[in-house]
């Protein structure tokens, strides 16, 4: 059964912290996106990799960077945690030949 | 880029009817794929169905089929004989293809089944 794990369901953090949200993928996909998830916003996408060490900013990059240091895991990084990055972040890796993208459970991180 | 729309934010449907949610996309790529995602109130986002850009036959997965008019850019999903445990947020997600390309949402439509 293919797998993403998402470190944390649901994570608390205050305005100013440096904030890291993990991501493992068991299916040795090149390709991994982080997005963040708002009522009537959909999914927008933050980063994405393609490779270990790649990364390409997505639609709103702003206050976020990211890590691909091994091909499994690719970790979200909020710099210096503001109020507006309250949100739903999901973690998706994507297989090569179908497109096709597997999901993690979902990080619900408030910002205080 | 890809822009997506999904212009019906909510629908509701009985038990056992068929419901459609719509979808348009805009891209410039003429080989992409084009997928229906479903989350239901667990979170856990799982693949609907799945339609190639150069297959002009409309993909089919049990009860969930789309309407793919590739001209008009348009790739909408077709429940047939709803059930509760359809109730979820769906979205749709065109995808270029190559290593490095994006993977691009809509805003979603919650669709609520009713007895």
């Amino acid at each position: 059964d293919v797998k993403v794990t998402q470190s944390s369901r649901y994570l608390v953090k205050r305005t100013g912290e440096k904030v890291f949200l993990e991501c493992v993928q068991d299916m040795d996909h090149e390709n991994m996106f982080w997005y963040r998830q708002d009522p009537g916003l959909g999914l927008r996408l933050i980063y994405f990799s393609y490779d270990v060490k790649m990364k390409e900013k997505g639609d709103i990059p702003e206050g976020y960077s990211v890590s691909r240091e091994k091909k499994e895991r690719f970790s979200l990084i909020l710099e210096s945690a503001s109020t507006n990055q309250t949100s739903m972040y999901l973690c998706a890796s994507r297989e090569q030949g179908t497109y096709e993208a597997f999901f993690g459970q979902g990080t619900r991180l408030t910002v205080v | 880029a890809q822009t997506v729309t999904q212009s019906q934010p909510e629908m509701s449907v009985q038990e056992a009817e068929t419901v459609t949610l719509s979808c348009t996309y805009d891209t410039s790529e003429s080989d992409y794929y084009l997928f229906w995602y479903k989350q239901p109130p667990s979170r856990q986002m799982i693949l609907v169905i799945r339609q190639e850009a150069y297959k002009q036959q409309n993909a089919t997965e049990n009860r969930f089929s789309v309407n793919f008019q590739k001209a008009a850019k348009s790739f909408s999903l077709k429940i047939s004989d709803s059930q509760l445990g359809d109730a979820a947020m769906y979205f749709c997600a065109p995808s270029n293809t190559g290593t490095a390309s994006k993977l691009t949402f809509g805003t979603g439509t919650r669709l609520q089944v009713t007895l």
